[in-house]
């Protein structure tokens, strides 16, 4: 059964920095596009980031771009998303997901971290 | 990279049928098919209910049915069941390992 469990979550001021983790398991994790996802209090869903299976290609969005970096070790099987210059509208719940295997769909979730940036 | 547009909320009796829209662009929902959408209860995370425009996972209720047409994707609820109560997202793929979620729709039986 595929498991994806984040960590690293917790409180920080603007201009932090944290570093989440999502362990995978129960899945070749190399053969996968991973995403990180968040969901802001109350909100809706919003697309972070992407990665390649090989970690060689990064997408994020605009929200983010040039203070959020997503990476990967694929020895260990964990994804990690490292936030910088933290702003309270990061404050979210983080989730890391899976991308389908052919197609472009993300089909498994993890339970989400919550980061929540506050002065 | 605009989100998705969804009703705020949807309603429907038990046994009955409800759909909620998703609405994107050319670059997005009308340009692949890789629609999905995404049913989650309060204080969890979301879960898969549709895929690929039209197809279920296993262990997902036929009571649950995709469609699209253009730029609109539509998500069907028939045979309305309390635990339907949720909100919902539609989710598209953008290209270059991006997606667009809409901002989602809380689904009340009444």
């Amino acid at each position: 059964e595929v498991q994806l469990l984040e960590s690293g979550g917790g409180l920080g001021q603007p201009g932090d920095s944290l570093r989440l983790s999502c362990a995978a398991s129960g899945l070749t994790f190399s053969s996968y596009v991973m995403t990180w996802v968040r969901q802001a209090p109350g909100k809706g869903l919003e697309w972070v980031s992407g990665i390649s299976p090989s970690g060689g290609t990064t997408y994020y969005a605009d929200s983010v771009r040039g203070r959020f970096t997503i990476s990967r070790d694929n020895s260990k099987n964990t994804l990690y998303l490292q936030m910088n210059s933290l702003r309270v509208d990061d404050t979210a719940v983080y989730y890391c997901a899976k991308k389908m295997g052919s197609n472009w769909n993300l089909d498994y979730w993890g339970q989400g971290t919550l980061v929540t940036v506050s002065s | 990279q605009s989100a998705l547009t969804q009703p705020r909320s949807v309603s429907g009796s038990p046994g009955q049928s409800v759909t909620i829209s998703c609405t994107g662009t050319s670059s997005d929902v009308g340009d692949y098919n890789y629609v999905s959408w995404y049913q989650q209860h309060p204080g969890k995370a979301p879960k898969l209910m549709i895929y690929d425009v039209t197809k279920r996972p296993s262990g997902v209720p036929d009571r649950f049915s995709g469609s699209k047409s253009g730029n609109t994707a539509s998500l069907t609820i028939s045979g309305l069941q309390a635990e339907d109560e949720a909100d919902y997202y539609c989710c598209s793929y953008a290209g270059s390992y991006t997606w667009l979620f809409g901002g989602g729709t809380k689904l009340t039986v009444l």
